[in-house]
């Protein structure tokens, strides 16, 4: 299996700030690697495909990058909304596997 | 928009088989050109998501060997429905259970609301 490290697993911010999540992959994953918001009690939100593809409806502040075994979540201009836990996900191999989340709090 | 919902018992006896369905509306689970993939996904209380495993439009499925076979996943496209079977089930498969979409972007695009299924005598 792909093993999705995340880093770090909790991240004090303040709103207006600009925050950096890392994903690292077990091997190669191209660039197939999406992003999740989860907030407490709620299914997981889609944000990023392919990397660092938007999804329709999120907003600009979130970005991705990354390729191969290192990926990235930037969340610019931090917003009270945005105090949440991140996941990252491959879809490159089977089976599926998720980063063990990032906890973004005040 | 397509929407998805989760149904079934909450609890379930260790040993036995959890049974839960996802009713999909929207648009259609055996729609060849959207090339959706229809999963289950699972995530214990306090702690992260685990791939349980996915049913295509053909009816083609995958599940997460870590599950050691215990999963059945089937669909009923009369009913615009998919369904998941975890049988032998410990106090381990107690998880809130979301029924999700894999769209033609790879990632879990639409999600239901979850169901927490508790294992326990």
């Amino acid at each position: 299996d792909v093993q999705m490290t995340q880093s770090p697993p909790i991240l004090s911010a303040s709103v207006g700030d600009r925050v950096t999540i890392t994903c690292r992959a077990s091997q190669s994953i191209a660039i197939w690697v999406a992003w999740y918001q989860q907030r407490p009690g709620k299914a997981p939100k889609f944000l990023i495909y392919k990397a660092s593809t938007l999804e329709s409806g999120v907003p600009s502040r979130f970005s991705g990058s990354g390729s191969g075994t290192e990926f990235t979540l930037t969340i610019s201009n931090l917003q009270p909304e945005d105090f949440a836990t991140y996941y990252c996900q491959q879809y490159n191999n089977y089976p599926r596997t998720f980063g063990q989340g990032t906890k973004v709090e005040i | 928009q397509v929407q998805l919902q989760e149904s079934g018992p909450g609890l379930v006896k260790p040993s036995e088989t959890l049974s839960l369905t996802c009713t999909v509306s929207g648009g259609s689970i055996s729609d060849s050109y959207s090339f959706s993939y229809w999963n289950w996904v699972r995530q214990p209380p306090g702690k992260g998501l685990e791939w349980i495993g996915s049913i295509s439009y053909s009816g083609n499925t995958k599940d997460n060997p870590s599950l050691k076979g215990r999963v059945t996943l089937s669909s009923d496209t009369s009913q615009n429905q998919f369904s998941l079977r975890l049988s032998s089930v410990t106090d381990a498969d107690t998880a809130v259970y979301y029924c999700a979409r894999v769209s033609s972007n790879g990632g879990f695009d639409s999600w239901g609301q979850g169901t927490l299924v508790t294992v326990s005598p």
